[in-house]
């Protein structure tokens, strides 16, 4: 059975950094590429960026509302795909979801339970 | 940057046919995807490449797409569809999501 297990979501302050974690298993990690998507409260799904596979060099792409602020990273060895978010904004309280796309489908396949991030002071 | 624009809610009986698209400059150029997320739940995968259904996914969901209009198609709509609902392409790299649509059962 193909799980994806996130955690790390908390409460933090605006200005502050947080790392979140997902652990998975069922499926060929390393040749996976993996996402992160996010969903503000009561709001539509805002992709977040990815971290490619290692044929693709881990190679990853950010959304502009994100890029310079977070670092997508992943450990082959663990079956695990890490965020970790700086300069944390109130508009980055969010449900955020790790994804595996397994490339055949162009689609983000299975998704995880999500966890809670909350920037707020 | 490429937008996809869904209208924000779709109403369907029971048994009835249920259409829901998703516009965009260059949604017929593109592979769209279509996810179902229901209350309190995570979203599920329905349709990719415009109009692949994932294994596990009823039939009664279908999907097609010409010019700039994508559609997922429920043919004999149940209660247990009611969700919303989210097309999604990639442009230059980056995965865009349409704002999505509820549907009522």
């Amino acid at each position: 059975e193909v799980q994806l297990v996130e955690s790390g979501g908390n409460l933090v302050q605006p200005g502050g950094t947080l790392r979140l974690s997902c652990a998975t298993s069922g499926f060929p990690f390393s040749d996976h590429y993996m996402d992160w998507v996010r969903q503000a409260p009561g709001k539509g799904l805002e992709w977040v960026g990815r971290s490619r596979n290692k044929r693709n060099n881990y190679t990853p792409e950010y959304a502009a509302s994100v890029r310079g602020r977070v670092i997508i990273s992943r450990d082959d060895s663990k079956r695990s795909l890490y965020l970790e978010m700086n300069s944390l904004k109130t508009e980055d309280t969010a449900v955020y979801y790790c994804v595996s796309a397994s490339g055949g489908t162009l689609a983000f396949d299975v998704w995880g339970q999500g966890t809670v991030v909350v920037v707020s002071s | 940057s490429q937008e996809l624009t869904q209208p924000p809610s779709v109403s369907v009986s029971p048994g009835q046919t249920a259409s829901m698209t998703c516009f965009g400059d260059k949604v017929g150029n593109k592979y769209i995807s279509w996810y179902q997320q229901r209350p309190g739940q995570s979203p599920v995968l329905v349709i990719y490449k415009d109009n692949q259904r994932p294994s596990g996914i009823p039939e009664r969901f279908s999907g097609s797409s010409s010019g700039n209009t994508a559609t997922l198609t429920i043919s004999g709509a149940q209660a247990m569809d009611e969700a919303d609902y989210y097309c999604q392409m990639w442009d230059s790299s980056a995965a865009v999501f349409g704002g999505g649509t509820k549907l009522t059962v």
